[in-house]
């Protein structure tokens, strides 16, 4: 069962914020955040792994609540160069398989 | 080079055309996988290989199929696709497989099929 992000598409002001979330049904492990531009490979943003824990880079940051199994992704400031399609992948509990499922994206555009 | 690399970049192929599609990571990882992205569609994961044997198979049709003859390469053989087929398709690689470490994806084939 894929996570489910939401919004499925953001426009923003440069130098505003946005929340991107990830939600699964299933217990996870882990939660990984990668951003794609468009014609270009995902590239890879971030990993959460189970215990709540939140990472930040810069202005970039997500939490992790194991318990609601939901990731979300925080974007503070944003930039031009943070337009994209932002996908969360999840890996759940007890995987043989080192198998990421992958939401379907969050468009997010930052307009000068 | 450095990264993970595929070739071609770019691919038309008729129905009963046979074409083959490379991917070569210059990471050192142990782990390497094939993606399938359609319009609008999360990406889906086709095989996973890790120190070249197959360890996940996603239901992909036997239209596709894979090789991985080290663990710097691998291959993904087509044959006889159907125009639902079109694709961008994305090779990655990771390492301590398995594990839940990063992947690094290469710039992806667009494969259209006619």
């Amino acid at each position: 069962q894929q996570p489910v992000q939401s919004p499925q598409a953001v426009i923003l002001r440069e130098g505003e914020d946005a929340v991107i979330n990830c939600s699964s049904s299933k217990a996870l492990y882990s939660v990984h955040w990668y951003r794609q531009k468009h014609g270009e490979a995902p590239v890879f943003l971030m990993i959460l792994l189970k215990g709540g824990e939140q990472k930040g880079h810069e202005k970039i940051s997500a939490s992790f609540n194991e318990k609601k199994q939901q990731s979300s992704l925080y974007l503070t400031a944003s930039q031009l160069s943070y337009s994209g399609t932002y996908f969360c992948g999840t890996a759940d509990y007890g995987g043989a398989t080192n198998k990421l499922i992958f939401g379907t994206g969050t468009l997010l555009a930052v307009q000068p | 080079e450095t990264g993970v690399t595929q070739t071609p970049r770019h691919l038309v192929m008729g129905m009963t055309n046979k074409k083959s599609l490379k991917c070569e990571q210059h990471l050192g990882h142990n782990a390497m996988y094939w993606y399938k992205q359609s319009a609008k569609k999360p990406l889906e994961l086709m095989f996973v290989y890790s120190l070249e044997e197959r360890v996940e198979n996603n239901s992909v049709p036997s239209r596709f199929s894979p090789e991985c003859p080290n663990s710097s390469h691998l291959f993904l053989h087509l044959h006889t696709l159907q125009p639902e087929d079109s694709a961008l398709y994305l090779c990655a690689s990771t390492s301590g497989y398995p594990s839940y470490n990063e992947q690094f994806f290469g710039p992806g084939t667009r494969l259209t099929v006619l």
